[in-house]
């Protein structure tokens, strides 16, 4: 089936360890996101990438890089990882050509199953 | 900036109960704005939209009226049933932090029994 595809599913970390997670989508989107997902905060937008070759900093970017490899795969990394950073990370993507511009209304996001972090 | 307040949950009801979540926002312009759900150990999916004001998005049994006078947006759907358990996500185009983005609420949880 078509759609958003993250890996890896759980990870167990201890502070100061780096990882990336990996996303790649198959619907030929132009854009893809990272958001984070806490208890009572809702998703918080992390890094999007509007399109192949340009990547943005969101609401809350400290601590991570991403790598918008080709226009399926949109990578997030965490170099030295903090306990902050647990938390469920979701990867999602959308038609529109500009990440930045919702105000057409019809910007819909197709989201990942989520990757579950855990830093010790 | 923009933001989105929804009730807190968890909201528990009996199968075939009526279903209100509240959902207001603040907002500069003329936002679009979104219910997306998320099911146990799935990722967020788009339950309805509406672009306008005085516009009705419908989907599955769930409808929610954009009400610029009330700024609001609630989801109700009239008859719930045990698959419809899961955290509903309010959420509204926005803009905050210099940029246009999606901007979600915190998200209530609907927990269903027969």
């Amino acid at each position: 089936n078509a759609g958003v595809t993250q890996t890896p599913k759980f990870q167990v970390l201890k502070t100061g360890q780096s990882m990336t997670l990996q996303c790649a989508q198959d619907m030929n989107h132009n854009s893809m996101y990272w958001y984070r997902q806490d208890p009572g905060m809702g998703l918080r937008l992390i890094y999007y990438s509007a399109s192949e070759g340009t990547t943005d900093k969101g609401e809350v970017p400290n601590g991570y890089n991403v790598s918008r490899l080709n226009k399926r795969e949109f990578s997030l990394r965490l170099e030295s990882a903090a306990p902050s950073q647990t938390s469920v990370y979701f990867c999602a993507s959308s038609g529109q050509d500009r990440a930045s511009t919702f105000t057409s209304g019809a910007n819909v996001l197709t989201f990942g199953a989520g990757s579950r972090l855990t830093v010790l | 900036g923009d933001s989105v307040t929804q009730m807190e949950g968890p909201v528990t009801l009996s199968e075939e109960a009526f279903l209100t979540i509240n959902c207001t926002y603040t907002a500069t312009g003329y936002p679009s704005l979104f219910w997306y759900v998320q099911y146990p150990g799935e990722g967020l999916q788009l339950l309805l939209k509406a672009t306008k004001a005085d516009d009705k998005g419908s989907n599955k049994g769930f409808e929610a009226t954009y009400r610029k006078e009330t700024t609001s947006f609630h989801l109700e759907k009239g008859s719930v049933q045990v698959s419809d358990s899961a955290v509903y996500f309010c959420a509204l185009t926005g803009f905050s932090g210099g940029y246009n983005k999606l901007i979600f609420g915190a998200g209530t949880r609907l927990a269903v029994h027969p």
